[in-house]
């Protein structure tokens, strides 16, 4: 089972426009969550993250959104560029796991077109 | 500064054969993870270690083995690989256990 859900495998976003990702989770014990950016060929790098006890982060042009009552959360890209083409995983922590406790995703791949 | 570093970046090993996957940190950090990712899926967590000579396992670790002699590397051991074990593997590092995942650039193995 699943506890990390990204129902969108692929996202198609015109360059300048705001791509929206989306994350649900399962368990209610997770209490931060991170999202990561990989190409191809690469390791996953850390974008952004955001603790349970926040509903809002910004970095740039980035901003992660949290609603803990739905137990999902979203990743906001405005405006989009070609280089943010990239498959985006979103990952959650369970505190209580001690030392495995980041969940993943099966990621979405955004593809911004020019 | 090379953060994580994985070799060989790809493998192609026959069915019962073994290998090692190599994994070095130079971000003194004390936690290190296995994962796979297979197609479509996240990344499960193989093996974890949250110090020398400190293992444990993750949530996929049969048909692999660790070990930790040192704080900097962290290797990944297939005894007899398996059609099953065709994927790319990703070792990472952190700070603690709350901290982001510094990742490798990965190792593709195929096992035919």
């Amino acid at each position: 089972d699943q506890q990390v859900k990204q129902n969108s495998p692929s996202l198609s976003v015109q360059e300048g426009r705001i791509s929206i990702l989306n994350c649900d989770y399962t368990n209610s014990m997770f209490d931060y969550f991170l999202w990561y950016k990989k190409y191809p060929a690469e390791g996953p790098t850390f974008l952004i993250s955001i603790s349970s006890i926040k509903d809002k982060n910004e970095d740039g042009r980035f901003t992660v959104f949290l609603n803990k009552s739905a137990k999902h959360l979203s990743l906001h890209i405005v405006p989009s560029q070609p280089g943010d083409s990239a498959v985006y995983f979103c990952a959650a922590s369970d505190p209580g796991n001690y030392g495995q406790n980041f969940v993943f995703g099966p990621g979405t791949r955004l593809s911004v077109l020019p | 500064n090379a953060g994580v570093t994985q070799t060989p970046k790809f493998r192609i090993l026959k069915i019962g054969q073994s290998m090692t996957l190599q994994c070095t940190q130079d971000m003194n950090h004390n936690y290190m993870y296995w994962y796979r990712q297979d197609p479509g899926m996240g990344l499960k967590l193989i093996y974890y270690s949250v110090g020398a000579g400190i293992t444990d396992k993750g949530e996929v670790p049969n048909g692999y083995n660790v070990s930790r002699s040192t704080t900097e590397d962290f290797p990944l051991r297939l005894e007899l690989a398996a059609p099953s074990q065709t994927s790319v593997y990703f070792c990472a590092s952190s700070y603690s256990t709350n901290s982001p995942l510094h990742f490798g650039n990965g190792t593709r193995l195929t096992v035919t």
